[in-house]
């Protein structure tokens, strides 16, 4: 069965601090997808990315980061400068491969950025 | 144009009653689903349809009814409301049913039952 931990249930940063939320998946299968997902306080999820198990490397868009390591089956998402806007509860998620899309959600992490 | 569109935004409603919630995608996808997000913001799937068939029917009670007239709409009727049945119910659509696709959801239905 898949599982993903988000251990950080609330974090609080200053504006402009670097925060990483962090992101431990559970799967028995060798193909899977994670994904990161942002909900606002206007409460509409949005997608930020997706990765296959097979590509490990890190990406980069604009202040945010991901850092996805098999080994330790982490997917952890770094923001740098952070701004209010960044205000939200951020969501990992897993979906193994093979039959129908079954994504697993983890339990989100609440971040507030203190102007 | 909303992508993802949800109506009502938000329900209130008497133990006991039945009500529906109405969802409608306009980007052209295959697969829907309907979520659950509890008070501590878990999100749980309940349902997912696929171009109008059920393919995924997690463990809900069958109080819950999902309907699928057409691949763009996606309606869940709730029957005989439970205390427990406050939540905030999410719709989302994504392309297919394959693993690889991300989800694009709708901003939510909060559903308080007094």
């Amino acid at each position: 069965a898949q599982k993903v931990t988000q251990a950080q249930t609330e974090i609080s940063v200053v504006e402009k601090e670097d925060v990483t939320l962090d992101c431990v998946y559970e799967t028995r299968d060798t193909t899977y997808y994670l994904f990161w997902y942002k909900q606002p306080p206007s409460g509409e999820l949005v997608f930020l990315i997706r990765r296959n198990s097979f590509d490990e490397q890190n990406e980069i868009s604009g202040r945010y980061s991901w850092n996805f390591q098999k080994s330790t089956s982490s997917f952890n998402f770094t923001i740098t400068a952070s701004q209010v806007v960044d205000s939200a509860v951020y969501f990992c998620a897993l979906s193994e491969a093979g039959g129908y899309q079954k994504v697993t959600f983890g339990t989100g992490t609440k971040l507030q950025v203190i102007p | 144009d909303t992508a993802v569109s949800q109506t009502p935004k938000y329900l209130v409603t008497q133990m006991g009653n039945d009500k529906s919630i109405k969802c409608e995608q306009n980007l052209g996808h295959d697969t829907m689903y309907w979520y659950k997000q509890d008070s501590k913001k878990f999100l749980k799937i309940m349902f997912s349809y696929n171009n109008k068939e059920l393919i995924i029917n997690e463990t809900v009670p069958n109080r819950f009814s999902p309907k699928s007239p057409d691949k763009a709409h996606l309606n869940l009727h709730i029957n005989s409301l439970e205390l427990g049945d406050s939540a905030v119910y999410f719709c989302a659509s994504s392309q297919d049913y394959q693993s690889y696709n991300e989800q694009f959801f709708g901003p939510g239905t909060r559903l308080t039952v007094l």
